[in-house]
């Protein structure tokens, strides 16, 4: 069974860091794009960034909202992707969710993970 | 940045009836575009892949069209189960926006 499941939310302070998990199964990981998406509460979903797989060069491109903020890295060994989050804000406070595939779609994602940034 | 753009942001509609949103580019994306379903708690479910090509196992009572800037997601005979929120995104350049989401109600 294809399954992404995420892990590494939690209450974060304002400023700190957080790195987020997303562990795959069922399918050859290192073959696909990783996706990162989020859900603010009562707001929509924003997609926040993606990496490409080896073959296409392995490259990660991001939202403009989160760029230079947000780092997403890949450990096909592992089968994990990660999404590194540098000093959070609270409006970074949501449901993180994990995506498999780019072009042209992502059709597998993860159940989410919830991060809460408060002092 | 190509923007996208749904309508209505919610709606309500009973059991049976036909519900059709739409999904508007900025600029032409051909037809890559896919359809989601998001319900509260849960990952977000594939509908509707490149404009009009309907995943495994979604219901035939889903489908979509357009192609360039206007696209449409049609639910035809409602069912209880397809109350939630759907999205539509770009799928080719990045960075890969969705439209804010059309929010489907019991009437």
């Amino acid at each position: 069974e294809v399954q992404l499941v995420e892990s590494g939310g939690g209450l974060v302070q304002p400023g700190r860091s957080l790195r987020l998990s997303c562990t795959a199964s069922g399918f050859t990981f290192s073959d696909y794009a990783m996706n990162w998406v989020r859900q603010v509460p009562g707001k929509g979903l924003e997609w926040l960034g993606f990496i490409r797989s080896k073959n296409y060069g392995g490259a990660a491109d991001y939202a403009a909202s989160v760029k230079g903020r947000f780092t997403i890295s890949r450990d096909d060994s592992n089968s994990i992707a990660y999404l590194q989050m540098n000093s959070l804000k609270d409006e970074d406070t949501a449901v993180y969710y994990c995506g498999r595939g780019w072009r042209p779609r992502s059709d597998v994602w993860g159940q989410g993970t919830l991060v809460t940034v408060s002092s | 940045d190509i923007q996208m753009t749904q309508s209505p942001s919610s709606l309500s509609a009973s059991v049976g009836d036909t519900v059709t949103i739409t999904c508007r580019a900025s600029q032409s994306i051909t037809t890559y575009l896919n359809w989601y379903q998001h319900k509260p708690g849960k990952a977000p479910k594939l509908l509707i892949s490149v404009a009009s090509s309907l995943q495994s196992g979604v219901p035939s009572r889903f489908s979509g069209t357009g192609s360039g800037t206007d696209f449409t997601l049609t639910i035809s005979s409602l069912q209880p189960e397809d109350f939630a929120t759907y999205y539509c995104q770009k799928s080719y350049s990045p960075p890969l926006t969705f439209g804010g989401g059309t929010r489907v109600e019991i009437k």
